[in-house]
């Protein structure tokens, strides 16, 4: 079945070790989102990506990286991770038309970081 | 003002009973409109995409109105396994990406 996949789920890290996160698609979606929940919160957009046009949110740390070598595969580094940053790290892709019209997001089951 | 907003709610409703909600959103031009369900610790999942004409699945109905910039969720005979948080997702202001509003919270009891 087409989905999307993240890895790993649960991920413990030390207070300023690196780390990152991946995720991957079978759908072929043209944009690839990283979200971040923390608790009781609604998802939080941190960027996304249209294509290889990457897109930073205003408000996200300069501590967090993204990269997207191909269609599949989207990955979220996290330089030096802070206790704040102890959250669900939410993967979502979805296709776009040059219209400007979007087909629904999907989600993968998400990476539970803890921070030590 | 917010791209999308709801009432966070909670929304406390007996078994059985119905109940809607909004989301209102600024970009008028935007095409693209969706509910999702989120439980507990779970990743958002679709319950609904909307459509300018209004659709119904089962016991869920979405309806548009573009004229007031506002999407409803109703939610009639509720189960206890309804209770969840439902996320309203629009078009940003601009077009190029999906904005989330912050959640209405919902809780079926018996």
């Amino acid at each position: 079945d087409a989905m999307v996949i993240q890895n790993p789920r649960y991920q413990v890290t030390q207070f300023g070790k690196p780390v990152t996160l991946s995720c991957s698609q079978t759908l072929n979606h043209n944009v690839m989102y990283w979200y971040q929940q923390k608790s009781s919160q609604a998802p939080k957009l941190l960027f996304h990506y249209y294509d290889k046009d990457f897109n930073n949110e205003a408000d996200t740390p300069d501590n967090f990286q993204s990269r997207r070598p191909n269609t599949s595969f989207c990955f979220l580094d996290i330089r030096s991770p802070g206790l704040g940053d102890a959250a669900m790290y939410l993967c979502a892709t979805s296709s776009r038309f040059r219209t400007g019209t979007y087909n629904e997001q999907f989600f993968g089951p998400g990476t539970r970081l803890t921070v030590l | 003002r917010k791209e999308v907003e709801q009432d966070p709610g909670p929304f406390n409703v007996p078994e059985g009973a119905t109940v809607a909600f909004n989301c209102t959103y600024s970009n008028s031009a935007s095409q693209s409109f969706f509910w999702y369900r989120q439980d507990c610790r779970k990743e958002p999942k679709l319950l609904m995409s909307v459509y300018s004409s209004g659709n119904e699945d089962g016991r869920f109905t979405a309806q548009l109105n573009r004229a007031s910039q506002y999407i409803s969720l109703l939610i009639r005979d509720s189960k206890l396994s309804d209770s969840a948080t439902y996320l309203c997702v629009v078009n940003s202001v601009g077009g190029n990406k999906l904005v989330f509003g912050a959640g209405t919270i919902l809780r079926v009891k018996s």
